[in-house]
């Protein structure tokens, strides 16, 4: 069964990026699309964008000049950089694997990593 | 860009009891491209229901999903104890994934 598990810092000064990368374990990065979702404390959730292991990604139309998700197939990871980062970025940031067999959606999620903004 | 809206906002019902959530969009679109998910508090999104009504892996059949065009609906046909949680209805198009406000299932 795919796992999936966030790494970074939890704590990101205003200003600064904001890093995070998704670790794969029983399953490969290649062939699949794999993606970033967050949840600010308390509210729902939002789509931040998604990558395919060749490298084609899609973001969320309201960060896509800020966002860069990247993938690192030789290490089974992928990676979400967000520049640039104010308290509204606060949340907690999943990693999930993104399907398209009979429709779109995302089947594994990791556990979530918090990730605060501030000084 | 299509918008969810999903209603109720909170729903609060007995063990037992049958619980209808709503999911309702912006413009039409095939159901292929609506997906559902169970989120406690905590806790990383469940996927439910794929396609409109397709369980996932390992889904009870007390959970299902139907609906077509604008308006889809989560069932759960009889709550237990553990599907007390919040509700997600996602969408896929044009490369782009929307999620929908949810909707707390509460014990009344």
């Amino acid at each position: 069964q795919v796992q999936l598990q966030e790494s970074g810092p939890g704590l990101v000064k205003p200003s600064e990026t904001l890093s995070l990368t998704c670790t794969v374990s029983g399953g490969s990065v290649s062939g699949d699309y794999w993606g970033w979702i967050r949840q600010p404390p308390g509210k729902g959730l939002e789509w931040i964008g998604y990558i395919y292991y060749s490298g084609t990604t899609s973001y969320n139309p309201s960060l896509k000049s800020r966002v860069s998700i990247s993938v690192d197939p030789s290490n089974n990871q992928f990676s979400l950089k967000l520049p640039s980062v104010t308290a509204t970025d606060t949340a907690v940031y999943f990693c999930a694997r993104r399907r398209t067999n009979g429709g779109n959606y995302f089947d594994f999620w990791g556990q979530g990593i918090l990730v605060t903004v501030s000084s | 860009e299509i918008v969810l809206t999903q209603s109720p906002g909170t729903l609060s019902l007995s063990p037992g009891e049958r619980a209808t959530l709503s999911c309702r969009a912006s413009q039409s679109f095939a159901g292929t491209y609506l997906a559902w998910y169970q989120q406690k508090p905590g806790r990383a999104p469940r996927l439910l229901i794929y396609g409109a009504s397709r369980r996932a892996t390992g889904i009870p059949d007390r959970f299902s999903g139907s609906g077509s065009g604008t308006d889809f609906t989560l069932s759960i046909s009889r709550l237990e104890a553990e599907d007390f949680a919040v509700y997600y209805c996602q969408h896929y198009g044009n490369s782009l994934f929307t999620f929908g406000p949810g909707t707390k299932v509460e014990i009344k």
